[in-house]
C-alpha cells in the first residue's frame, strides 16, 4: 500500500527566501507525481506534474524534482512571496489504474 | 475549457439525515474520483470510476455511502444516514488517465457539516 509523507507539516519564512518542500513515498512503481496548491476553503490547483520517466519539471518560480529510486520528490519555490502562502500537497498515482495517494500537506506561510 | 463542477458548495445537516453531492467532470475525461478531505489532512480516495465502471471503492463505507456515474459523465455521491464524523470536504476530480498524462483536475469541493 502506497504511503506518502510530507515534512515539515508547517513552514514559516520571510518574503524573498528560497525554500524546499519535501515529499516521500514508499512504493517506487508510480505512474506520475503531482504537486498541488490548496488555499483555505478551496479545491486543489495543479502546480506541476512529473511523469515517472522524468526527473524534473519547472513552471515560473517553481521547480519539482523526482527521484523514484529513493522515493522522494521536492518542490523548490524561488523568491517566495506572501501570495505563495497556502497548503502544498503532493500526490502519487500508481501504474495499475491511476489511483492517487496524497500526503497531508505542508502549510506554508510567507511573511511580508 | 470548463473545469470540474461540483454542487452544492456547502451543506449543513443533522446526523442520520441524508445528503447528495453532484459532480460534472471535464469533458472527455473518462476517469472520475471522489475524495474525502478532513480538516488538516490530505484527500482520501473514496471511489474511482473509469467510464461507467468502478475501479476502486475499497475505502468507501458502503453501509452508508453510495456513488454512481450515469452514462460515464456526471456522478452523484450519497450519504445516508450521515454521522458526525462525515463532516468533511468532498472533492471530485477527473483525469485523462487512460493512456495520457493522468493529470488530476479538481472541483471546488462540497463542504459538509453534520450536527
Amino acid at each position: 500500500k502506497q504511503e506518502v509523507t510530507q515534512i515539515p507539516a508547517a513552514l514559516s519564512v520571510p518574503e524573498g527566501e528560497n525554500l524546499v518542500l519535501n515529499c516521500s513515498f514508499t512504493d517506487s512503481a508510480i505512474y506520475n507525481l503531482q504537486w498541488f496548491r490548496q488555499d483555505p476553503g478551496k479545491g486543489l490547483t495543479s502546480l506541476l506534474l512529473i511523469q515517472s520517466s522524468q526527473r524534473e519539471q519547472t513552471s515560473g518560480r517553481l521547480n519539482a524534482s523526482l527521484d523514484k529510486s529513493s522515493g522522494r520528490s521536492t518542490l523548490y519555490i524561488a523568491a517566495s512571496q506572501p501570495g505563495d502562502s497556502a497548503t502544498y500537497l503532493c500526490a502519487v498515482s500508481d501504474t495499475n489504474a491511476g489511483k492517487s495517494t496524497f500526503g497531508d500537506g505542508t502549510t506554508l506561510t510567507v511573511k511580508p | 475549457e470548463a473545469g470540474v463542477a461540483q454542487s452544492p458548495r456547502y451543506k449543513i445537516i443533522e446526523k442520520r439525515q441524508s445528503v447528495a453531492f453532484w459532480c460534472n467532470p471535464i469533458s472527455g475525461h473518462a476517469t472520475l474520483y471522489w475524495y474525502q478531505q478532513i480538516l488538516g489532512q490530505g484527500p482520501k480516495l473514496l471511489i474511482q470510476f473509469q467510464n461507467n465502471g468502478v475501479v476502486d471503492d475499497s475505502q468507501l463505507p458502503k453501509d452508508r455511502f453510495s456513488a454512481e456515474r450515469l452514462k460515464g459523465v456526471d456522478s452523484t455521491l450519497k450519504i445516508q444516514p450521515a454521522k458526525l464524523e462525515d463532516s468533511a470536504v468532498y472533492l471530485c476530480a477527473s483525469s485523462d488517465w487512460d493512456g495520457l498524462t493522468g493529470e488530476l483536475f479538481f472541483g471546488e469541493g462540497s463542504r459538509l457539516t453534520v450536527l
